[in-house]
């Protein structure tokens, strides 16, 4: 059974740095194909994509976030990681972490998320 | 970037309506467009991964098709647990990017 499960610090104030974590069971990050990704979604909103890393720590990362993003990964404990730096009042959002899982057409891999977690809230505000 | 359009933006239907929905990819994407559904207070959900492809344990009122720039997604025989807001993302090129959404909304 895949579950994950993000946390997080619930509230920061403008320029810090947003650390959050996914604890995930039922699958591993050191198989191949496995992936895990980070997307946030501001409160009535839509969803957007932010970073994506992957089982030979391959990273993605949404460029519109302009080099605040890190993520990371811990294969024996079974985490991963999302840090966004310099926060303002437009980084509040619920974010969630999601399994990336691959489909294989004719030895082609296709990815999607398929696995989320409940998602955390996090408030920037002085 | 590529950004996917998503019409309409909220449907009010009935329990028992065919309803459908498009995605429009402002460049070419293949197939590589999934679907999800969020209820209320969830997280979102995959339906249709590649286009057309109903994933594991999705009922068959699901459906997705389109290729290129179009896709339609489907549910045939609407029930009520379906009232959700839908979105489409393109995983063709970085960064994946999700429409706007199409909330279902009853009648």
């Amino acid at each position: 059974q895949v579950t994950l499960k993000e946390s997080g610090p619930g509230i920061l104030q403008p320029s810090q740095t947003l650390s959050l974590t996914c604890t995930f069971s039922g699958f591993s990050l050191s198989t191949y194909g496995m992936g895990v990704g980070w997307i946030r979604q501001p409160s009535g909103k839509g969803l957007e994509w932010l970073a994506n890393i992957w089982w030979d720590d391959d990273k993605y990362y949404n460029p519109s976030l302009k080099n605040r993003l890190t993520i990371s990964k811990d294969t024996s404990n079974n985490q991963a990681f999302l840090k966004i730096t310099n926060v303002d009042t437009a980084d509040t959002a619920t974010y969630y972490c999601a399994r990336i899982g691959t489909h294989y057409y004719s030895g082609d891999p296709y990815w999607y998320f398929d696995f989320w977690g409940p998602g955390t809230m996090v408030t920037v505000s002085s | 970037d590529i950004v996917m359009t998503q019409s309409p933006t909220s449907m009010s239907i009935s329990v028992g309506d065919r309803v459908t929905m498009n995605c429009k990819a402002s460049q070419n994407v293949g197939s590589n467009v999934d679907w999800y559904q969020q209820k209320t207070g969830q997280s979102p959900k995959l339906l249709i991964y590649k286009a057309s492809n109903r994933y594991t344990g999705v009922p068959d009122r699901f459906t997705g098709s389109g290729s290129g720039t179009d896709f339609t997604f489907t549910i045939s025989n609407m029930q009520a647990e379906d009232l959700a807001v839908y979105y489409c993302m393109q995983s063709n090129s970085y960064p994946p990017t999700f429409g706007a959404g199409t909330k279902l909304e009853l009648k």
